[in-house]
Order: C-alpha cells, then sequence, then structure tokens
C-alpha cells in the first residue's frame, strides 16, 4: 500500500505558458500532500504543504501566486506552475501523509519540468 | 534555521561489506527520523523510519538514533552493487510531520563490485 502517482512525467512548454501537475495517492487518504522540487544535484526543497480543503501553505521564498496548489480531495493535489520560465525547470515532486501511518511521507515518482 | 548534515561523499564501499551512513540534525526537538534512498532521475523511496533512541533493524538495514547527540545513523550490511544511490536523512520538526521533512543533501554511495 501506499503508492503516489505523479501525471505527467515529464513536460517541455514553452517559457511564458503555465503547466499543471497532478499528484494522487492510490490506495490511501492522503491528510497532508507536500509538493518538493530538486535542482540538479541538490538536495529536495519543500515548497509548499496542503492539507485538503484548506489554503496550501508555502515556504519562505516561494512565490504563492506563481505556483498554485489546489488539493481538491483526500487523494488528489495539484500544482500549477503559471508563466514558467526556465529557471523554473526542475524537478517537482509530491509526496503524501496518511492520518494513522505518522509522520512517514511516500513520494510520487515526479515530474521533470523544462521550461523552453 | 532548521539544518540537517550528510556528507556528501561519494562513499565507496567494496561489495558485501558494510556501508555507515551518517546524519546530524540542529533542532533538538525533532520527533521522526528517516532514511530514504534516490536513484539518479529517480524520487525517493523510503527505507526505514526510526523514532526512539537506540537501533532499529529491517532485513540488512539497521537504522541507530542517539538524540542526544543529535545523530542518526543507517548501516547497510552485506552491501550490493544494487545498493549504489543517493541516501538522503529526512527529519520531522518538533511540531510533528504536518510540517513537512527536511533533507540533507544526501550522501552518495558506491558499492564497488
Amino acid at each position: 500500500g501506499a503508492v503516489v502517482s505523479q501525471h505527467p512525467s515529464w513536460v517541455i512548454c514553452k517559457s511564458g505558458t503555465s503547466v499543471k501537475i497532478e499528484c494522487r495517492s492510490l490506495d490511501f487518504q492522503a491528510t497532508t500532500m507536500f509538493w518538493y522540487r530538486q535542482f540538479p544535484k541538490q538536495s529536495l526543497m519543500l515548497m509548499a504543504t496542503s492539507n485538503e480543503g484548506s489554503k496550501a501553505t508555502y515556504e519562505q521564498g516561494v512565490e504563492k501566486d506563481k505556483f498554485l496548489i489546489n488539493h481538491a480531495s483526500l487523494t488528489l493535489s495539484t500544482l500549477t506552475v503559471t508563466s514558467a520560465h526556465p529557471e523554473d525547470s526542475s524537478f517537482y515532486i509530491c509526496s503524501a501523509s496518511a492520518s494513522g501511518r505518522g509522520d512517514t511521507q511516500y513520494f510520487g515518482p515526479g515530474t521533470r519540468l523544462t521550461v523552453l | 534555521q532548521k539544518e540537517v548534515e550528510q556528507n556528501s561523499g561519494p562513499l565507496s564501499v567494496p561489495e558485501g561489506a558494510i556501508a555507515s551512513l551518517n546524519c546530524t540534525y540542529s533542532d533538538r526537538g525533532s520527533q521522526s527520523f528517516f532514511w530514504y534512498r534516490q536513484y539518479s532521475g529517480k524520487s525517493p523511496e523510503l527505507i526505514m523510519f526510526i523514532y526512539s533512541n537506540g537501533d532499529k533493524e529491517d532485513g540488512r538495514f539497521t537504522a541507530q538514533l542517539n538524540k542526544a547527540s543529535q545523530y542518526v545513523s543507517l548501516l547497510i550490511r552485506d552491501s550490493q552493487p544494487s545498493d549504489s544511490a543517493t541516501y538522503l536523512c529526512a527529519v520531522t520538526p518538533p511540531g510533528g510531520g504536518a510540517d513537512g521533512l527536511t533533507f540533507g543533501k544526501g550522501t552518495h554511495l558506491i558499492i564497488q563490485p
């Protein structure tokens, strides 16, 4: 159990366009979902935390108007990168935690975004 | 400022030997500690978690936690080439996991056949 999926696995877009990434918990209800970003040879950096039905909490330095997060249900969270620029090119990874499973986070396979 | 420190490596270990990975954390009130393995270009996968002082064993893996020294380690026995990866140490803050994990930069482990 505890499978998290992400879609798409990779995306290439033009500068100025918006990209939506979906994160789904397939076999459990995720009380909290997290969005991370990882640049090459760097560690994962938490971008935001979202709980179903409430506004996401963004980490310092992350623009909430640029990275829109919607946690529509207990199994789905979406991250929309608005007006993407080349510097937004990165590996975006979501994770989910479930009530009753402590603090353990289960990661999705990640989405590699390339902005031309 | 929450910090998790790991030696970036690479750490080279011969096949069949014990690999020892270390991690220190700055926030004394941290509650939960995790080890993830990340292959190049892939997302992290959970290896183990530990909450209490002492050792926790799972197959070839043993996690060790010393809260007084703010130190957590991962031992891999009978290392295999497939264990070659980056190992990430992650810590939850005193308030628990609702605030997300703080990751170290990872230790790159190479198992030499």
